[in-house]
């Protein structure tokens, strides 16, 4: 089925430094979900897009949906302990169903 | 407030021996979905209902069941669990099938298969 290659795979960085990463896919989206995974429990929705080009932010969170609708970044500003895990994009095909593609994720580490 | 519960978290179970996973939604969605999730990969979508239609992906194996008595419920059952089948067990809700709808998932179920 549809890939979407999330990158990067992991990143180790020092508090208070900004966070970016991306998810790319070869297929049309029509829907980029962002999510984060804390150890031992389950995806929590951080950001939602619908329409190519939009941006949208959430505290210290920001998120596009790339123009092509082939593409989404996150970006995390002046990070914080609490910010470790892994974060998932997820989204729709364009023409697809309702079944949700996820990204192979990416696990952020905090040095203090 | 919770709102996608899953029960137990923590499940134990021997090589064999059926065990069920349950889920309950106090969102009112009419979709509710199953994912399994191994260490460290995607959570992957085994199936769903929408209303009490159930849908099967193509690739999940005949181990796997699920019962949706009523709105609000969603049990998987695993007939005789393999040492493959440890994992996290994620429940995810969302109002419709659109696919503008945002799922939410529970906090999920670890099995270990010992």
């Amino acid at each position: 089925g549809q890939q979407l290659n999330q990158s990067p795979q992991s990143m180790f960085i020092q508090e208070g430094e900004d966070v970016s990463m991306n998810c790319t896919s070869s297929s049309i989206f029509n829907t980029w979900l962002w999510y984060k995974q804390e150890p031992g429990e389950g995806p929590v929705l951080l950001i939602a897009l619908y329409k190519a080009g939009e941006l949208t932010s959430n505290g210290r969170l920001t998120a596009q949906f790339g123009i092509t609708r082939k593409d989404s970044f996150l970006n995390i500003s002046a990070s914080i302990p609490s910010d470790v895990g892994i974060y998932f994009c997820a989204g729709h095909q364009w023409f697809g169903n309702e079944k949700l593609t996820f990204g192979t994720g990416t696990r952020l580490t905090i040095i203090p | 407030d919770a709102m996608v519960i899953q029960n137990p978290r923590y499940q134990v179970t021997q090589f064999g021996k059926p065990v069920t996973l349950s889920c309950s939604q106090t969102l009112n969605h009419n979709v509710m979905y199953w994912y399994q999730q191994k260490s460290s990969q995607a959570p992957k979508l085994l199936f769903h209902y929408y209303d009490k239609d159930f849908n099967n992906e193509a690739d999940t194996p005949d181990n796997f069941q699920s019962r949706r008595p009523n709105t609000s419920f969603c049990f998987l059952d695993i007939r005789s669990p393999g040492l493959g089948d440890a994992a996290m067990y994620l429940c995810a809700t969302s109002f419709t099938r659109d696919n503008t709808d945002t799922q939410y998932f529970g906090p999920g179920t670890r099995l270990t298969v010992l």
